[in-house]
């Protein structure tokens, strides 16, 4: 099976950095996903890692260590938009021998001013 | 550019009544489909994928069944609904053909069993 764990929420001022862990256990890892989603809508796609290392896009970064089982997603000069759930997903093999994510219940980011 | 639709958006319905939500892709062929549940202050729990027409796998036994009819339709129904069938619905499709299988949601359905 697979487990993935990260922190149920987190408070932060705008304009600093917060960073969002996520540790995982999986079988046949095969990437590693993190969605945002605000409150009532879908997740939207943030950034995907496969290989170890970190990825840029704009103000938010993600990192991944395969052997560690972690990985973080970096939100820079925070806005009081990015008030919002960020969901880490892990792909892995499923039971029926797919490659399947499976989501964490995902961290809650409160920016105040 | 590729678009994915759901309808209803919400939708309130009696213990014991069936259930038929749709999800339509636009803009790409052949798509992975999946369907998912999000209960209040819970995770996304995937209910079922497919990989082509007629395909189906369930990740996780329950009242509801899923139908794709054809390649770009995903259907989740159910005879019966419980109260613990209320929760929003997420319909998701990712490209096999590109190298991360991204998953792209739609805007979901918001259901309420009484």
């Amino acid at each position: 099976g697979q487990n993935i764990d990260q922190p149920t929420e987190m408070t932060a001022t705008e304009g600093a950095i917060v960073q969002i862990n996520c540790t995982y256990q999986t079988s046949g890892f095969n990437g590693l996903f993190w969605y945002q989603q605000h409150a009532g809508e879908a997740p939207t796609f943030l950034s995907y890692n496969v290989l170890d290392g970190l990825e840029e896009k704009g103000r938010f970064s993600s990192f991944l260590s395969r052997s560690k089982g972690y990985s973080y997603l970096l939100l820079k000069e925070l806005q009081m938009k990015d008030s919002a759930s960020y969901l880490c997903a892990v792909r892995g093999r499923a039971s029926g021998g797919s490659y399947i994510p499976t989501f964490g219940r995902g961290t809650s980011l409160i920016v105040h001013p | 550019s590729q678009t994915i639709h759901q309808w209803p958006a919400t939708l309130v319905q009696p213990v014991g009544s069936p259930l038929s939500l749709e999800c339509t892709v636009e803009g790409t062929s052949n798509p992975n489909l999946y369907w998912y549940r999000q209960a209040a202050g819970r995770g996304l729990q995937l209910l079922f994928y497919s990989v082509g027409i007629g395909q189906i796998s369930s990740e996780v036994p329950q009242n509801l069944s899923a139908s794709r009819p054809q390649d770009r339709q995903f259907i989740l129904s159910s005879k019966k609904l419980l109260l613990s069938d209320s929760g929003f619905y997420l319909c998701a499709w990712s490209d096999k053909r590109g190298g991360t299988d991204t998953q792209y949601f739609g805007p979901g359905t918001r259901l309420t069993v009484l």
